[in-house]
């Protein structure tokens, strides 16, 4: 149960686009077709933003889009906004368990 | 509404146990599986263990594995942690996550409560 690999930081311009990518293996990211991602702001909860790979949760703005190709999962955010800088996490079923990625810091310059 | 409330958490020495419960309202409790997912102090998110709606379906992680128990009560539209042995690296904000499914598998965490926070020190 390695936790998934994500770069520790990333960073745009408001109005550009970041991709945070999420790293595993077949026996997690690669092997189910149930890849999930969290954002957490500063002191608060995380909030589901994506679940099954590409789906986005009613309220959540479609700027907000994922994939997943092989063992790599993928968040995109465009048209960056202020309110976006938090913590994102992205969270893999494998089998009978759950694996989480190392976290990734997003800010708006 | 969906609100989940953490509470039994605290200072407790190595080796001691602590009771972690979750209140949950606003859904059909006994309608979805539930989860503990940590956090510890400035690091990532860890699941930590999950149970189905009728609790037949139970999961851990290898870190907590014979320490933690999970379980829960729909009756009481509650969701509990067992913690005995408890070590060092166990301190964190425990948080109580509401399931999308009944079952455990292939899920997401929908909802998650403002989480109550464990201190392992001596």
């Amino acid at each position: 149960q390695s936790a998934l690999t994500q770069p520790r930081s990333v960073s745009g311009s408001p109005g550009q686009s970041v991709t945070i990518s999420c790293s595993g293996t077949s026996s997690d990211v690669g092997g189910y077709n149930s890849v999930s991602w969290y954002q957490q702001r500063p002191g608060k909860a995380p909030k589901l933003i994506i679940y099954d790979v590409s789906e986005r949760p009613s309220g959540v703005p479609d700027r907000f889009s994922a994939s997943k190709s092989g063992n790599t999962a993928s968040l995109t955010i465009s048209g960056l906004q202020a309110e976006d800088e938090a913590d994102y996490y992205c969270c893999s079923y494998a089998a009978s368990s759950y694996v989480f990625g190392t976290g990734s810091k997003v800010t708006v310059l | 509404e969906v609100q989940l409330v953490e509470s039994g958490g605290g200072l407790v020495q190595p080796g001691r146990s602590l009771r972690l419960s979750c209140e949950a309202s606003g859904f059909a409790f006994d309608d979805y599986a539930m989860y503990w997912v940590r956090q510890a102090p400035e690091k990532g998110l860890e699941w930590v263990s999950g149970i189905s709606w009728n609790s037949v379906g139970v999961g851990y992680a290898d870190s907590v594995k014979g320490r933690f128990t999970i379980s829960r009560d729909n009756a009481k539209n509650s969701l509990y942690l067992q913690m005995n042995s408890l070590r060092g690296d166990d301190t964190a904000l425990y948080y109580c996550a509401k399931a999308s499914r009944s079952s455990g598998d292939m899920d997401w965490f929908d909802s998650w409560g403002q989480g109550t926070l464990v201190i392992v020190s001596s």
